[in-house]
């Protein structure tokens, strides 16, 4: 079965600073899409930056950035020129490109960005 | 206007009472879901549809129940609800064709206080 593990609880960083969010995944396919989600305050779930599989090139939005090691089975978030509305849960999900299309996600990791 | 609304938002019940979750969607998407969030266990899966005349559980779905009343209407029920059901509840939809990668778009939540 495949799982996504996301080992700090909670990370700090300064304004204006980078902070880089871990996430594992375990998983025997070869083709398969990773997202990072952010929930702030608000609740709402709101996609940050998403990677195919198959796509070697670290996909990119802005100021967030991921670095994908499909060998290792990491999915890390990078998060420059941190603002404070960064402030919030983040998480990791997996979803397999075929069969029964269910997403993953992992437990989350709460973002403190301080002033 | 929201592309995912939930209704109520919040709610508090008393154990034993039969409550319905209702989300709906002007995205087009046919597939959608819904989940549960709890602190430290991330979001987990209670039921998805695929399209109106399709249901299928999640991996909690003991104790709740759905309806699929239209393509954009998907209503999650607790027949008789009680304390541990206390969470916050997620309705997402998606849309595997195109670009999208079946991107999951969620709506706000509705937070469940069981007494």
């Amino acid at each position: 079965a495949q799982t996504v593990t996301q080992s700090q609880p909670e990370m700090s960083v300064q304004e204006a600073e980078t902070v880089t969010l871990s996430c594992t995944y375990d998983t025997s396919e070869s083709d398969y899409y990773l997202f990072w989600y952010k929930q702030p305050p608000s609740r709402q779930m709101i996609l940050v930056i998403r990677q195919e599989a198959y796509k070697q090139q670290n996909a990119t939005e802005n100021r967030f950035s991921v670095n994908f090691q499909k060998a290792a089975k990491s999915f890390s978030l990078k998060i420059s020129d941190s603002q404070l509305g960064d402030a919030a849960m983040y998480f990791c999900a997996y979803r397999r490109t075929s069969g029964t299309y269910k997403y993953i996600f992992g437990t989350g990791t709460r973002l403190k960005v301080l002033a | 206007d929201a592309d995912v609304t939930q209704t109520p938002r919040n709610r508090i019940t008393k154990t034993g009472k039969r409550i319905m979750l209702e989300c709906s969607q002007t995205k087009g998407h046919d597939r959608m879901y819904w989940y549960r969030q709890d602190p430290g266990l991330g979001l987990r899966l209670i039921y998805y549809s695929f399209d109106v005349k399709d249901i299928n559980k999640g991996e909690i779905s003991d104790g709740y129940s759905v309806s699929r009343q239209a393509q954009a209407k998907f209503s999650l029920s607790l027949e008789s609800a009680i304390p541990n059901q206390t969470a916050l509840y997620f309705c997402a939809t998606s849309d595997p064709g195109g670009s999208s990668t079946d991107t999951q778009y969620f709506g706000p939540g509705t937070r469940l206080t069981v007494l």
